[in-house]
This record gives structure tokens, sequence and C-alpha cells, in this order.
């Protein structure tokens, strides 16, 4: 069974600084999927970016971008220029490419204070 | 708009009694999943289905049932078995074998509260 880590409870950034949350996961498989998800105090979960594991490039989207290491089993999610709307938690997510076992596994989360 | 619904927003159950949180979804998503969320236990999946009148249990499925009669629709019950059922409780959708690193919807969620 596939396992997501999440080994920061909480984080804090300044307004306007750069901030990486850390996130490993543990799979036999070579092809799968991963995300990172925003959860703002109302509690709706929203997708930040997303990796497909075959693609070695570094996914961005915008302000965020991650750094993959395939290799290693990381996928971080870097935050730049950060703003008092992404004060979250935030969820790492892996998923399956196996067409039978396509369920999302959630880390613990980490919670993002952004000081002003 | 298309989206996925959960009813209601706060629930509360006597101990007991069995409860069933509702989840539709207008997105045409084969796949539906149900998460619960605890305080520093991050999302925890109880039951998905992939297809109309299938489902399988995920990690915590233990006093919990569901149906998936329509595609649309994915109830949960929390039975009386359930012996810490107070929690937030999620439900997703997505498409199914697309091949892509295609993303799930969350409804907004139903938090429980057992009085």
């Amino acid at each position: 069974a596939q396992t997501v880590t999440q080994s920061q409870p909480e984080m804090s950034v300044q307004e306007a600084e750069t901030v990486t949350l850390s996130c490993t996961y543990d799979t036999s498989e070579s092809d799968y999927y991963l995300f990172w998800y925003k959860q703002p105090p109302s509690r709706q979960m929203i997708l930040v970016i997303r990796q497909e594991a075959y693609k070695q490039q570094n996914a961005t989207e915008n302000r965020f971008s991650v750094n993959f290491q395939k290799a290693a089993k990381s996928f971080s999610l870097k935050i730049s220029d950060s703003q008092l709307g992404d004060a979250a938690m935030y969820f790492c997510a892996y998923r399956s490419s196996d067409f039978g076992n396509e369920k999302l596994t959630f880390g613990t989360g980490t919670r993002l204070t952004i000081i002003p | 708009d298309g989206g996925i619904t959960q009813s209601p927003k706060y629930l509360f159950r006597k101990e007991g009694q069995n409860v069933t949180l509702s989840c539709e979804q207008n997105l045409n998503h084969d796949a539906m999943y149900w998460y619960r969320q605890d305080p520093g236990q991050g999302l925890r999946l109880i039951y998905y289905s992939q297809i109309v009148n299938d489902f399988q249990k995920g990690d915590i499925a233990e006093g919990y049932s569901v149906s998936r009669e329509k595609k649309e629709s994915f109830p949960l019950t929390v039975t009386s078995a359930q012996k810490n059922p107070t929690a937030f409780y999620l439900c997703a959708s997505s498409p199914f074998r697309t091949g892509k690193a295609t993303e799930a919807f969350f409804g907004q969620g139903t938090r429980l509260t057992v009085v």
C-alpha cells in the first residue's frame, strides 16, 4: 500500500517570502500521479498543482512550483511571494495510475501561517 | 453550475442512531469517494466507488456503509457500530481511467457531531 508522509505539521512564513513544504511517499509503482491540495478555513479542498511521475519536468502554476525527485520519492511544494490568502492546510496526495486502484491517498497535512 | 454537493453541512446524531450523509455530483464522473478528516490525521479513505453498483472499502470502512445506485449519488451511512463518528466528512468525485493526472473535486463537507 502506498503511504504519504508530511513531516511538518506547521510552517510559517513572512508575507512576500518563499516557503517550501515537504512531502515524501512510498510506492513500488513506476507510474503514478502526485497532487498538492489546499484547504483554507472554509474547508473547501482546492487543487494547487499536479505532477505526472513519467514527466521529469517539475510542474509550475504561477507562484506555486514543485521539486519532484522520483528516485528519492520526494514531492515538495514551493510557494513564492507568499500572500495572506495562502494561509491554509496543505495536503500532499498520491494516486496510482493503475486503472483498478485510482484512489487518492493523502498525507496528514501542513498548516501554513502567513505572517504580515 | 457543475459541482459536487454534500448535505447537510452540520449534522447531530444521538448515540446508537444511524445517520446518512448525502453526496450528489453533476460532473458526470464515474468515481466517487468518501473521506473522514480528523485533526492531525489528514484525510482517510472510508469507501470508494468507480462504477455504479460497485464499491470498495477504504482504510477505515468499519462502522460505515455506502450504496451507489445512481452515477450521481453516493450516500454514506454512519452506523451505530462506528465508535467515534464525530468528524468532518468529505465526498469527492473524479473521472475514471483517463490515464492522466485528473483532479478530484470535493464537496464542502459535513460536520457530524454525536451528542
